[in-house]
């Protein structure tokens, strides 16, 4: 079936280091995704999209990439800093309906 | 600019009621699309509410039902309660309909069913 997954549940680092956060597509037909951020007792917050016709986008300390050889996406977080501990999660936005999320990545950052 | 609000924040329910979930989206934003996210796991597709009609439904049984009202603000009813309907429903409000879009979330209702 379709699905958006993430490799790793949790990732643990350092404050003031780059985080890496990983996510397979199974739809090769998929065309826009989406990153979001969960922090506790929150709903998602939208960090960053693309869509197929672009490898790379930039947003301030974020980027994301996207092979589409491999259907694979990845968030990476520049400086990353106490703040930016959170739940993770790639989506794929589905005819402009569903959004369709993976089981995320749970965040943890160490000062 | 009004960000999307839900409630009640927290609701307890026992097996076989029937439960009404609330959300205004955010301001000029038309379409409402609601979600359930178990513990642990990432949100999952409800339904999706564009002028008053339900334009889009994911693997949820008829129970789960909703309405959409002229001011773009929405309910989520469910009915007969079951314990596995214990979650956290999210309600996202966007503008765009077709080609996707940024979908802005509430902070969500904490349902327990008993």
């Amino acid at each position: 079936g379709e699905s958006v997954g993430l490799h790793l549940p949790t990732l643990s680092v350092q404050e003031g280091d780059n985080s890496i956060i990983n996510c397979a597509y199974s739809n090769s037909a998929s065309d826009y995704f989406i990153w979001y951020k969960q922090e506790s007792g929150k709903g998602p917050q939208f960090i960053i999209d693309i869509r197929s016709n672009m490898d790379k986008r930039q947003g301030q300390r974020v980027t994301v990439l996207l092979n589409k050889t491999v259907k694979h996406l990845s968030l990476q977080i520049a400086a990353t800093q106490p703040g930016d501990s959170a739940v993770y999660f790639c989506a794929e936005n589905q005819a402009g309906t569903a959004l369709i999320f993976g089981k995320g990545t749970t965040l943890s950052v160490s000062s | 600019e009004t960000g999307v609000t839900q409630s009640p924040t927290h609701l307890i329910k026992t097996r076989g009621q029937q439960v009404t979930l609330r959300c205004s989206s955010q301001s000029g934003h038309n379409t409402v699309s609601w979600y359930q996210q178990a513990l642990g796991q990432g949100p999952q597709f409800i339904f999706q509410y564009y002028r008053e009609e339900e334009n889009g439904r994911g693997n949820f049984p008829p129970r789960f039902s909703g309405l959409q009202f002229p001011n773009y603000s929405s309910e989520l009813n469910v009915n007969a309660l079951e314990l596995d309907d214990s979650a956290l429903y999210l309600c996202a409000s966007s503008l765009v309909l077709a080609g996707g879009g940024e979908q802005f979330f509430g902070p969500g209702t904490r349902l327990t069913v008993l």
